[in-house]
């Protein structure tokens, strides 16, 4: 079946422009969960939705960050008026529930500012 | 301090030998604990999750936890040249909580 899937998968933008990344996360999958990937860096978490609740927004680094989660499925991670620091991969992640274990990542969008 | 710490290495071991890779976390809450996988260039896919003291094992690894320690570690045996990838340790800190705080990751080379 289809797994998680980003787009696009390379970005390139100038500093100071906003940007959208887009996930899709596996059918019917409730949890969805944004993260960050620097070079030579762990993955950062960000921001997680599940189902219909409020989302967890403790890890975004800003108010230059923002996403959202339409009709509990597809999400956007927008940043606003970028910077280089903001030069990372985002990696999107699903999983069937809270309780469930396995987070199932997608292939990631890598996003520089130039 | 970071609330997940991991040897960056590289580590380096000739196949058919064990590697060891261990992960030390900071919140004695935490209450459980994943190792993932990166090859270079992919994105991360879970090998195992621990959430008891002492060893879970799966084929050719192991997970091993010890809460009083606060200390997880990760054992393959007869590592093979498709083993060589980032190890990512990563933890969960409170029942509930869903996020993932993951470590640096070490990576792992192993040598035909």
């Amino acid at each position: 079946g289809a797994g998680v899937s980003q787009s696009p998968s390379n970005k390139v933008t100038e500093k100071g422009k906003d940007v959208e990344l887009r996930c899709d996360p596996i059918s019917g999958h409730t949890a969805l969960y944004w993260y960050r990937q620097s070079l030579g860096q762990g993955l950062e978490f960000l921001i997680y939705f599940q189902g219909n609740s409020a989302p967890d927004k403790s890890g975004l680094p800003s108010d230059r960050f923002s996403a959202e989660r339409t009709g509990g499925s597809v999400s956007t991670l927008t940043i606003q008026r970028t910077q280089q620091e903001d030069s990372a991969v985002y990696l999107c992640a699903s999983s069937p529930g809270l309780s469930y274990n396995e987070q199932f990542f997608g292939p990631g969008t890598r996003l520089t500012v130039l | 301090q970071k609330e997940v710490e991991q040897n960056s290495g590289p580590l380096s071991v000739p196949e058919g030998a064990i590697a060891s890779l261990n992960c030390t976390y900071s919140d004695r809450g935490s209450q459980s604990f994943f190792w993932y996988r990166q090859y270079s260039g992919k994105s991360p896919e879970l090998i195992m999750f621990i959430y008891s003291n002492g060893d879970k094992e799966d084929g050719r690894f192991t997970a091993q936890l010890n809460k009083a320690s606060q200390y997880v570690s990760l054992l393959i045996r007869d590592s093979q040249p498709s083993d060589s990838a980032t190890y990512l340790c990563a933890v969960r800190l409170q029942t509930g909580a869903n996020n993932l705080f993951f470590g640096t990751g070490t990576r792992l080379t192993v040598i035909p």
